[in-house]
């Protein structure tokens, strides 16, 4: 199946710090990828969605100044966490398809955040 | 605004054994998926259900979608301690793939 591959997996930071996280489809192109959050014992809230050359489309009570997407090319999208904070710890996962809606959702293995 | 709950949340159920996780949502929409997710890790696509009355089956697992009723259940049959993690299903809200909307999550255990 197709491969999402999102790095790093684990980040330690220190609160005010920025943070990037990286999502990458491997096998095939990614014209939108999703990003979630999960906290611990908790289901995944989408945050955001990205389509390529385009700006990304915010959920309702995301911070897009806080949490920065950018979509640059058809297998890569981006995630800064500017000026983290302690309660921007989460689970973050990213997910892409290739395009038809019928697709299934391929998920990347996902970015453990620590602000201390 | 739209919501997915699953139920049981949390299950135990010992091998050999067979039970049905329930999904019900609150909107229109004949897409839905179901995902797996082991500790730590990211989420495994299982089904995806595209429209009422599908039914699909991989193994001991078994997913149908009820559009009607707005609810999809995933049937386990025969239960081993390898299906022990946390199933999601999550919605396709609007139809168009853009929005996916994840239920609370169900936590399995098997137990030998």
């Amino acid at each position: 199946g197709a491969v999402v591959s999102q790095h790093p997996s684990r980040v330690i930071c220190k609160s005010g710090t920025s943070v990037k996280i990286e999502c990458r489809s491997l096998d095939f192109q990614a014209t939108t990828m999703f990003w979630y959050r999960q906290f611990p014992k908790q289901s995944l809230m989408l945050m955001a969605t990205s389509n390529e050359g385009s700006k990304a489309t915010y959920e309702q009570g995301v911070e897009k100044d806080k949490f920065l997407i950018n979509h640059a090319s058809l297998t890569l999208s981006t995630l800064t966490v500017t000026s983290a904070h302690p309660e921007d710890s989460s689970f973050y996962i990213c997910s892409a398809r290739a395009g038809r809606r019928n697709e299934k959702l391929f998920f990347g293995s996902g970015t453990q955040l620590s602000v201390l | 605004e739209l919501k997915v709950e699953q139920n049981p949340l949390f299950l135990s159920m010992q091998e050999g054994k067979n039970y049905t996780i329930y999904c019900n949502y609150s909107t229109t929409s004949d897409r839905l998926y179901w995902y797996r997710q082991d500790p730590g890790k990211s989420l495994e696509s299982l089904f995806v259900l595209l429209s009422n009355g599908a039914v699909k089956q991989e193994g001991r697992l078994m997913a149908s979608l009820d559009t009607k009723a707005r609810l999809s259940t995933l049937h386990i049959t025969a239960a081993v301690h390898d299906l022990s993690a946390t199933y999601f299903c999550a919605v396709d809200m609007w139809g168009t793939g853009n929005q996916f909307y994840f239920g609370t999550g169900t936590s399995l255990t098997v137990i030998p």
